[in-house]
């Protein structure tokens, strides 16, 4: 059982560059969300859905986009690098609503 | 909206010795959620301990355990017989029971450090 899955582990971005980070569950979750962990300002939730088809907004959404087509994978798209993205990037998934949510191992993004 | 605070961005206990984390939190609410996240330098987040609001005993598993002062808004987390394997960042998070989503509300983190 590989629980939260996400790729990659580290990535460099120059500014202005595009990227996909990568999530994907395989325990049938339905409620998946992305955060970003920041020094002194623990985790800030960026984008969540509570199904497939289903996304919305979480704190800090801006220039961030995602989509949810399947129930597996929730994917994180920067759409032009900016070095105040520079961050740790965290993919979570739950089962229910009453229920603890499970973290992947996160990816370290540097923009240059 | 819902704020958790940690007031201690670092703590330091010896090995053996007993560990009190403190976080505080503001909500309106009357049904949520709280947890106890533990970040090793692995980077993995792991949940430590949760405590729903309407139980009014406390929360505990094995040498952690919680302090729940749902009037104060207080939730604080006891480590018992502190081990090395103890140090990590640790988080409190909060969760809302009345609206749907996936909002998880974190505090600033406290580094603890176990001292041999």
């Amino acid at each position: 059982n590989a629980g939260v899955t996400q790729t990659p582990k580290f990535q460099v971005l120059k500014t202005g560059q595009s990227m996909t980070l990568q999530c994907a569950q395989d325990m049938n979750h339905e409620y998946m969300s992305w955060y970003r962990q920041d020094p002194g300002m623990g985790l800030r939730l960026i984008h969540y859905s509570v199904g497939a088809g289903i996304t919305d907004q979480g704190e800090v959404p801006n220039g961030y986009n995602v989509s949810r087509s399947t129930t597996e994978d929730f994917p994180l798209r920067l759409l032009s690098a900016a070095p105040s993205q520079t961050s740790v990037y965290f993919c979570a998934s739950r089962v229910g609503f009453d229920t603890e949510a499970f973290f992947g191992q996160g990816t370290r993004l540097t923009v240059v | 909206a819902q704020t958790v605070t940690q007031s201690q961005p670092e703590m330091s206990v010896q090995e053996a010795e007993t560990v009190t984390l403190s976080c505080t939190y503001d909500t309106s609410e009357s049904d949520y959620y709280l947890f106890w996240y533990k970040q090793p330098p692995s980077r993995q987040m792991i949940l430590v301990i949760r405590q729903e609001a309407y139980k009014q005993q406390n929360a505990t598993e094995n040498r952690f355990s919680v302090n729940f002062q749902k009037a104060a808004k207080s939730f604080s987390l006891k480590i018992s017989d502190s081990q090395l394997g103890d140090a990590a960042m640790y988080f409190c998070a909060y969760r809302s029971g009345e609206t749907s989503g996936s909002r998880l509300t974190f505090g600033e983190g406290t580094q603890l450090t176990v001292n041999p």
